[in-house]
């Protein structure tokens, strides 16, 4: 059975600090999803990770993908207060007719602090 | 252009009863998933249509739980005789098998509280 886990689960950082969560995943797959969720609400997707050695940025977040070690992480540059939010990870295996099925991690509670 | 949307947001019920729930993919996208999240936890997927069929639902958490897309549009989770432990929020996800990625967009999400 497939087991993703984040790390940490919880994260408090100051405001124009740099910061990495981890995801490490059990079975070997070439799909790897990002998405913030804001308390309350639904999933953002963030980034879509489609191979090993994939890089993808947008504004101070960077998303990266290491198939072989099963491992992904979200780095965060200079973070600010709006970054504030819960990420999740999720690798895709593919199901019956070829769509993906998604499994989470716990999630990463993310708080920054001015 | 319009996202997911879901219908209710919020239900409220007494256990035993039963509860229906609305999902109305993005337009063109013909896979649609359904998953559950609890408090503090990440979704968890329950079942996945391409078109009107139901390909993956072993994942459905009993037998209380069902599907259905009959046109290939919108779908529909219907929970029996519903529990406590049923509480939480149930989010539905759609794509198009012709995107590559399988990037799922998510509805808003049915939070349920069975008293």
């Amino acid at each position: 059975e497939l087991k993703v886990e984040q790390n940490p689960l919880f994260l408090s950082m100051q405001e124009g600090k740099n910061y990495t969560i981890y995801c490490n995943y059990s079975t070997t797959s070439d799909r790897l999803y990002w998405y913030r969720q804001d308390p309350g609400k639904s999933l953002e997707s963030l980034f879509v990770l489609l191979s090993n050695g994939a890089v993808k940025q947008e504004g101070r977040l960077m998303a990266s993908l290491d198939t072989k070690a099963r491992l992904s992480t979200l780095h965060i540059t200079a973070a600010v207060h709006d970054l504030s939010a819960t990420y999740f990870c999720a690798v895709g295996l593919v199901s019956s007719g070829s769509a993906r099925q998604l499994t989470f991690g716990s999630g990463t509670q993310l708080t920054v602090l001015p | 252009d319009t996202g997911v949307s879901q219908d209710p947001r919020h239900k409220i019920t007494k256990r035993g009863q039963n509860v229906t729930f609305r999902c109305d993919p993005i337009s063109e996208h013909n896979r649609l998933y359904w998953y559950r999240q609890t408090l503090g936890q990440g979704p968890e997927f329950l079942t996945y249509f391409q078109n009107e069929a139901q390909l993956e639902k072993s994942r459905l958490l009993s037998d209380r739980f069902s599907a259905e897309r009959p046109k290939g549009s919108f779908s529909t989770l219907e929970i029996q005789r519903t529990e406590q432990g049923d509480s939480a929020m149930y989010l539905c996800a759609s794509t198009s098998s012709g995107s590559g990625n399988n990037e799922q967009f998510f509805g808003p999400g049915t939070r349920l509280t069975v008293l």
